[in-house]
């Protein structure tokens, strides 16, 4: 059974640092694995989209790796700010799973002013 | 604007009367899903459609139906509902359910069952 985990379950830091969110699965054989953002009472917005055949992602001061082998994945925000105080989630889509999304429990950033 | 509504945001409702949470995407996709979100057990898939007239079970089924007689609208049923089924519904939409693309989340759905 797919397993994800996400490290750390919260993070605080000050506005400015730059940051790392840590996902990791069970099951290598996947299709992709995607990095939502939710915010409190909202739904869940598309950050980055890893493809299994790619190593990495970028949009804007996001960028996201991917190391199928090791099935690990890491959320770089750089010079964070209040606005990307959010929960952040990673999603897997396993081979064998058709299309079911399997979600980590997600990391609670809180950006200080 | 390419998106996925939801209706109704929020809703409170009694032990037993069935109830319907709307779903619409216009963004074309074949593939929509419906996901619960309660704490500490994360995000679960309920039920799927792979297109039209094209449903199968998620993870938590129970108590749920579904329907796709329209390519844009997969609505989530609850005939009965009972207060553990109290929680934050999603609905997905994504080009093909071949794993290959991403998927597009409505804003939610707040059910509180008493």
């Amino acid at each position: 059974k797919q397993e994800v985990t996400q490290i750390p379950a919260a993070l605080s830091v000050p506005e400015g640092e730059n940051l790392v969110l840590n996902c990791s699965f069970t099951d290598s054989a996947i299709y992709n694995l995607q990095w939502f953002r939710q915010d409190p009472g909202k739904g869940l917005t598309s950050l980055l989209l890893i493809q299994s055949s790619q190593r990495e992602q970028t949009s804007g001061r996001l960028n996201a790796s991917l190391d199928k082998s090791s099935g690990r994945s890491t959320l770089y925000i750089a010079a964070s700010q209040p606005g990307d105080s959010a929960t952040y989630l990673c999603a897997v889509v396993k081979e064998t799973s058709g299309s079911r999304l399997t979600f980590g429990e997600g990391t609670q950033l809180t950006v200080n002013p | 604007e390419a998106q996925v509504t939801q209706n109704p945001r929020y809703l409170i409702t009694v032990t037993g009367k069935k109830l319907t949470v709307t779903c619409s995407q216009n963004m074309n996709h074949e593939y929509m899903s419906w996901y619960r979100q309660d704490p500490g057990l994360g995000l679960r898939q309920i039920y799927y459609s792979m297109n039209v007239e094209v449903t199968d079970k998620g993870d938590v089924p129970e108590g749920y139906k579904v329907s796709r007689k329209e390519k844009r609208n997969f609505p989530l049923i609850l005939e009965s509902p009972s207060p553990n089924q109290t929680s934050l519904y999603f609905c997905a939409s994504s080009w093909a359910g071949t794993g290959s693309y991403g998927y597009t989340f409505g804003s939610g759905t707040r059910l509180t069952v008493v």
